[in-house]
């Protein structure tokens, strides 16, 4: 079965600093991966997905995120904080089968000081 | 487009009581899902659909049913409401094959006492 594990359940940083959201994936087939931002009292909106057509995504509000199979990783980085990017962050893979179940992480808030 | 919508946002229940979540897309996805998420815990699925007749459970299935008899409507019944069942329930959609990215509705936040 596929698995998530996000390390750190609270990340800081201070705005215009490097945001970095770890994110290691467990799967028995080539993985589908995602990010997803939850704003607060909001739904999941995706930030960005790996399908496997390359290595480096590029997703929303200037947030990417590189596929690297040899460390079963798929880390979140934006180059500049911004205020504005203070949510919940969840990573994703998707499940084998016909159904395209999704396996969530347990998330990371992201705080931004000034 | 409305894309996914939830009813009701809020609702408090007593140890008991029984009531239906109700979600209704209008981008004609034949998938549907709804999970519930917990503090700490990520999003877990209760129950899936990949066609309008077609359900099945997700790894957290006791307590909740489910039934799928349009396309556009995926209402969960809780029945015996317990505090064990105070969450936020999201659902969600995607249409057939890919890409495979699931699409969010607001939520809904219950509380049982």
């Amino acid at each position: 079965a596929q698995s998530v594990t996000q390390l750190g359940s609270h990340v800081s940083v201070s705005e215009g600093a490097l945001v970095l959201l770890r994110c290691n994936y467990s799967s028995s087939v080539p993985p589908y991966l995602f990010w997803y931002v939850q704003y607060p009292n909001q739904g999941l909106q995706l930030l960005l997905k790996y399908t496997s057509a390359a290595t480096l995504v590029k997703g929303i509000n200037g947030f990417e995120a590189e596929f690297k199979k040899s460390e079963t990783s798929f880390h979140l980085t934006k180059p500049s904080a911004h205020m504005s990017d203070a949510a919940e962050y969840f990573c994703a893979v998707k499940e084998a089968g016909t159904a395209s179940k999704l396996t969530f992480g347990t998330g990371t808030r992201l705080q931004v000081t000034l | 487009n409305a894309g996914v919508t939830q009813t009701p946002k809020f609702r408090i229940l007593k140890i008991g009581q029984s009531m239906t979540l109700q979600c209704t897309q209008d981008m004609n996805h034949n998938y549907m899902y709804w999970y519930r998420q917990d503090p700490g815990m990520g999003l877990k699925l209760i129950y899936y659909s990949v066609g309008a007749g077609i359900t099945d459970k997700g790894e957290v299935p006791n307590g909740y049913n489910v039934s799928r008899s349009t396309t556009e409507d995926f209402p969960l019944r809780l029945e015996l409401a317990a505090p064990s069942q105070t969450s936020v329930y999201f659902c969600a959609t995607k249409p057939g094959g890919a890409p495979y990215e699931q699409y969010f509705g607001p939520g809904t936040r219950l509380t049982v006492t």
